[in-house]
């Protein structure tokens, strides 16, 4: 079956630090990946997305790369802001049959001043 | 611009009553989604439709009950509310091969 592994948290930075949330994934067939961010008090928001290997998705500084070869999609971030803190979800879809988006438990990610 | 909208944002009721958690979008999609978020934030996908008149339950078994009559609007109903069912409930609708939209969500307290 399909799943996304994410990894686990709580995630506690300083402000400026270098981000790196791991995401494995394994699929039936080829996915298309996601990373979605929850803030607080708030519903999902698409935050990048990839939909073949060896693309790169990017967004407000983020950065995640689709490698096949290691079924991976790491979230990264080379300065966090106190903004970013924020849930993260990685997920996958393959858009054939049920069509169901497939998340990660998710990682709460906390920056500190 | 997402346009998905979920009332009310925030219930509390009592043990046994009958509610309705609306969804509704403005975009045409043709599929919606309903996911339950625990407190320790995973997502489980409990409904979700492909069209009007078309319902499937999802990969968490849930004791709710969805309809699709409008393509805009897909309601969640819970015909006896229990402390169980206490959660964050999260509307999703997507077109075709799109970004998936998430509505803000609605947190339900059952006392």
């Amino acid at each position: 079956g399909n799943s996304v592994t994410q990894m686990e948290g709580p995630v506690t930075l300083s402000e400026e630090a270098f981000l790196t949330i791991n995401c494995t994934y394994t699929a039936t067939g080829y996915p298309s990946l996601f990373w979605y961010v929850q803030y607080p008090g708030e519903g999902l928001q698409l935050l990048l997305k990839a939909t073949k290997a060896d693309d790169k998705g990017s967004n407000k500084g983020f950065e995640a790369t689709y490698r096949k070869e290691t079924t991976s999609f790491h979230l990264e971030k080379g300065s966090v802001q106190v903004s970013d803190s924020a849930v993260y979800f990685c997920a996958l879809i393959i858009l054939q049959g049920a069509q169901k988006l497939v998340f990660g438990q998710g990682t709460r990610l906390t920056i500190n001043p | 611009e997402a346009d998905i909208y979920q009332t009310p944002r925030y219930l509390v009721i009592g043990t046994g009553k009958k509610i309705t958690l609306e969804c509704s979008q403005t975009m045409g999609h043709d599929k919606m989604y309903w996911y339950q978020q625990d407190p320790g934030m995973e997502l489980h996908l409990i409904h979700y439709s492909y069209g009007v008149n078309s319902t499937e339950k999802g990969d968490l078994s849930s004791e709710s009950t969805v309809s699709r009559i409008r393509t805009e609007h897909f309601p969640l109903t819970l015909e006896s509310a229990r402390p169980s069912h206490t959660s964050q409930y999260l509307c999703a609708s997507r077109e075709g091969r799109g970004e998936q939209f998430f509505g803000p969500g609605t947190r339900l307290t059952v006392l």
